[in-house]
């Protein structure tokens, strides 16, 4: 099975702080995406890259970026960390074939900054 | 804008079929509806998708009305393990062959 682990399942950060979530998939998926999750809203897409140093910003993108410089690895830095950015985080991954795009996700890093 | 419209929240007995309905009225021609669940504290796991024909897997069965405009998700069986929050999504398509798009779900409750 396609694997998608984040790195860290719980965090918590100070506010100001540079933080750095990875997001890595074993099973060589084009594309790869970011998206956080917050009671009451849903999931919502932050940014996205469809191959290798690509990105493209999703709906949300403002206080955040990214960085892909392999396959397998996409990376959500949050510049400055603040405590509206306190959410669940969640990676996924996607395969791309003639109609079938199924995504696997991450259990999620549960961020909080104080 | 999530394109798909599912009740806040469903009950349903063990060992009873589940049925959980999704309204998407403006779906276009080659926009597929897919399945998500979403157990507590994990990430949200694939169940299945379809185009327009009813499909089945070893999860679930997906049935789409003729003018594709809602569809339901049965579980046949449902377990205590199915209680989750179960997202009903199209696929938007861009030129790169989509992103999803997440709405609030359904929150299903399996009671014994």
């Amino acid at each position: 099975d396609v694997k998608v682990t984040q790195s860290s399942r719980y965090l918590v950060k100070r506010t100001g702080e540079k933080v750095f979530l990875e997001c890595v998939q074993d099973m060589d998926h084009e594309n790869m995406f970011w998206y956080r999750q917050d009671p009451g809203l849903g999931l919502r897409l932050i940014y996205f890259s469809y191959d290798v140093k690509m990105k493209e910003k999703g709906d949300i993108p403002e206080g955040y970026s990214v960085s892909r410089e392999k396959k397998e690895r996409f990376s959500l830095i949050l510049e400055s960390a603040s405590t509206n950015q306190t959410s669940m985080y969640l990676c996924a991954s996607r395969y791309v074939r003639k109609g079938n795009y199924g995504y696997t996700f991450g259990s999620g890093t549960r961020l909080t900054v104080v | 804008d999530a394109k798909t419209t599912q009740p806040t929240s469903m009950d349903c007995a063990e060992g009873r079929a589940a049925n959980l309905p999704c309204n998407h009225s403006t779906i276009s021609g080659n926009e597929y509806v897919y399945w998500y669940r979403q157990i507590h504290s994990q990430g949200p796991q694939y169940i299945i998708h379809g185009l327009k024909n009813n499909e089945t897997n070893e999860m679930a069965s997906l049935i789409i009305t003729e003018d594709r405009k809602s569809s339901t998700l049965i579980l046949p069986h449902a377990t205590l393990r199915d209680t989750a929050v179960y997202y009903c999504i199209v696929r938007v398509e861009d030129n790169q062959g989509g992103k999803l798009i997440f709405g609030q779900g359904t929150e299903l409750s399996v009671k014994p």
